[in-house]
């Protein structure tokens, strides 16, 4: 069964970059099926998709974060990146990896999700 | 950016009765682009229903989703204590991918 799992640093101070790796185990990153993507959840609030990215290297990402936000995946540990910059309070939230069913040439649902990262931006 | 409104915001109900969530978007996402999932306290989401009436793999019966264009329903036909939780629609029409703000139903 198809496992993710996320990673990194649990506070990062405000201004700063915040990095999340994700490590996918028991399914290749490579499959031709999938997109790659993170989703956010702040304290007390819903769900918010950041982004999502194919094996290649081709990336989707919600407008009102792309301006701060660079995605990358490394095939070879079968692992993939989120990497947000210019951090505020704001950014405070769970931090989700998750897999995504391409069911066209768009990223549609997630199929399979990691269990979160508590990520709090504080000086 | 599609908004998509969910109600109730919470669902008050007894083990043994049936639920019924809404989900409306504020637009047409078609008739197969809206996903639902089912959310606990610490734990993954997990995908309940794609392509708005399809249950994914390993998920119970009692579960069924239904609708198009911009109304949908998530029915959990009799609740077991396992799926008091809090619940989300996405559709994925139209970018960017977006979510409700979620129905939680709790135990009465």
């Amino acid at each position: 069964q198809l496992q993710l799992q996320e990673s990194g640093p649990g506070l990062v101070k405000p201004s700063e970059t915040l990095s999340l790796t994700c490590t996918v185990s028991s399914g290749s990153i490579s499959s031709n099926s999938y997109h790659w993507g993170w989703i956010r959840q702040p304290p007390g609030k819903g769900l918010d998709w950041i982004g999502s990215i194919y094996y290649s290297g081709r990336t989707y990402f919600n407008p009102s974060l792309r301006s701060r936000v660079t995605m990358s995946v490394d095939t070879s540990t079968n692992q993939f990146s989120l990497k947000l910059s210019s951090v505020t309070a704001a950014d405070t939230a769970v931090y989700y990896c998750a897999r995504l069913w391409l069911g066209g040439s768009y990223p549609d649902y997630f199929d399979s999700w990691g269990q979160g990262t508590l990520v709090t931006v504080s000086s | 950016e599609i908004v998509l409104t969910q109600s109730p915001g919470t669902l008050s109900l007894s083990p043994g009765e049936r639920a019924t969530l809404s989900c409306r978007a504020s637009q047409s996402v078609g008739s197969t682009s809206l996903a639902w999932y089912q959310h606990k306290p610490g734990q993954a989401p997990r995908l309940l229903i794609y392509g708005a009436s399809s249950r994914a793999t390993g998920i119970p019966d009692r579960f069924s989703g239904s609708g198009s264009g911009t109304d949908f329903t998530l029915t959990i036909s009799r609740l077991e204590p396992e799926d008091f939780a809090v619940y989300y629609c996405q559709q994925h029409y139209n970018s960017p991918l977006t979510f409700g703000g979620g129905t939680n139903v709790e135990i009465k």
